[in-house]
């Protein structure tokens, strides 16, 4: 069965920047693309980045636009999500999801998710 | 970027069936067919029920099925079941600098 598991959140103040990790076992992870999706406490979903199988394309939500950075090494299975310039609204649950089929952009049919990594934004 | 349209709250009987509408845009739903529905249980990760409108993930019940109209996609849940009880989102793909948009989320409770 594919896993996901996400690293790398915690409590960071206002300005600052962390790294998130997502490792993927049991697929064939440069086949797919990959995305980052975030969800504030009690609140909806929201897709913030993606990137294709190659890694040759990345996508932004214009919410972070600028801030974060998609990047993903294929030779480890590994997608990652720098995020500088933290702000209280992007304290939330960060997910990254794997696409259904979809290889150099996102179509949204996430079939796959970790368990979610939650990034803290306080001073 | 704004967010597909859901409403806040759907309810039905064991047995019964409901609907949940997602409401976009032409340049989401109304444009492409990769309308997504995510079934999310409290403290667990959104699970994938329905992709590109009306097609069913392996292991997914057929008691769910997606269908779409114009700028509006829906969920239908039939013979409601305990299980069922959940938050719901829909998503589509958009085609901008914003790749995918979600909706705002239904909470179905089964009375």
């Amino acid at each position: 069965e594919v896993h996901l598991l996400e690293s790398g959140g915690g409590l960071v103040q206002p300005g600052g920047s962390l790294r998130l990790s997502c490792a993927a076992s049991r697929f064939t992870f440069s086949t797919y693309a990959m995305s980052w999706v975030r969800q504030a406490p009690g609140k909806g979903l929201e897709w913030v980045s993606g990137i294709s199988g190659s890694g040759d394309s990345t996508f932004y939500a214009d919410s972070v636009k600028g801030r974060f950075s998609i990047s993903r090494d294929n030779s480890k299975n590994t997608l990652f999500l720098q995020i500088n310039s933290l702000r209280a609204e992007d304290t939330a649950v960060y997910y990254c999801a794997k696409d259904t089929y979809c290889t150099s952009i996102s179509c949204g049919a996430f079939d796959y998710w970790g368990q979610g990594t939650l990034v803290s934004v306080s001073s | 970027q704004s967010a597909l349209t859901q409403p806040a709250s759907v309810s039905g009987s064991p047995g019964q069936s409901i609907t949940i509408s997602c409401t976009g845009t032409r340049s989401d739903i109304g444009d492409y067919n990769y309308v997504s529905w995510f079934q999310q249980h409290p403290g667990k990760a959104p699970k994938l029920m329905i992709y590109d409108v009306s097609d069913r993930p392996s292991g997914v019940s057929n008691r769910f099925s997606g269908s779409k109209s114009g700028n509006t996609a829906s969920l239908t849940i039939s013979g409601l079941q305990a299980e069922d009880e959940a938050d719901y989102y829909c998503s589509s793909y958009r085609g901008s600098s914003t790749l995918i948009v979600f909706g705002t989320g239904t909470k179905v409770t089964v009375l």
